[in-house]
């Protein structure tokens, strides 16, 4: 999972809470990407960042928000708004355009975050 | 739109025998061409990739990979399968900062 760190590995919420899935690289890396895996359906991009202070929205962003304030560090927040948000979620990287790499991403090992 | 497909929601092999997965894609120019594999409750580690040049790729663990160019078809191949090889494998393309990934497909090798 080379380089990228999730935090926590296993993750319970209560309906109607906020929570805050953490993703750190020390790759510097400049681009940032998260995802959700459900059963069966493969990856989805929630929301991925180019550059620092800056971000766009995936396919499946309601219920979503994030921030990227530092190059290394791309925190993801599941909110109330989000239906079913019970699913594993996985952050990843990859260098800037123009660079040797651009087009591998790297993963981290993921979150599993189960609503109660 | 562009996609990738892998038809295979699962894959059954017995140990000791080639094993074949399938990917296809519809992404518009020269994409760059990708395999992952998951193991449970783990990310995605990379495989291997294609991006020009002879159209099989070797990557980690013995695997490799045929690109296709007319039948727009990337098929991650193993000529001996183990047991260890049980996981979820992803195909993805990559063309213009843009990446693709496949539903995955599940392996699973008998002894």
């Amino acid at each position: 999972d080379g380089g990228i760190t999730q935090s926590p590995k296993y993750l319970f919420r209560k309906e109607g809470q906020n929570v805050t899935l953490s993703c750190e690289q020390n790759l510097n890396h400049d681009a940032m990407y998260w995802y959700r895996q459900d059963p069966g359906q493969g990856l989805r991009l929630i929301y991925y960042s180019q550059i620092v202070n800056d971000f766009q929205k995936g396919d499946i962003a309601e219920g979503y928000s994030v921030s990227r304030e530092k190059k290394e560090s791309f925190p993801l927040t599941v909110t109330s708004a989000q239906k079913n948000p019970t699913a594993f979620y996985l952050c990843a990287s990859n260098e800037a355009m123009g660079g040797p790499n651009t087009d591998t991403q790297y993963f981290g090992p993921g979150t599993r975050l189960t609503v109660l | 739109a562009q996609s990738v497909a892998q038809p295979e929601d699962q894959v059954n092999v017995a140990e000791g025998n080639p094993l074949t997965v399938k990917c296809t894609y519809s992404v518009s120019g020269n994409p760059y061409l990708f395999w992952y594999v998951q193991y449970p409750n783990r990310g995605l580690q990379f495989l291997l990739k294609y991006i020009t040049g002879d159209n099989l790729v070797k990557g980690s663990y013995g695997f490799e990979a045929e690109f296709n160019k007319s039948q727009t078809s990337f098929h991650l191949k193993k000529p001996s399968a183990l047991v260890s090889d049980s996981a979820l494998y992803f195909c993805g393309a990559y063309n213009f900062n843009k990446f693709y990934f496949g539903s995955g497909t599940k392996l699973n090798v008998k002894p």
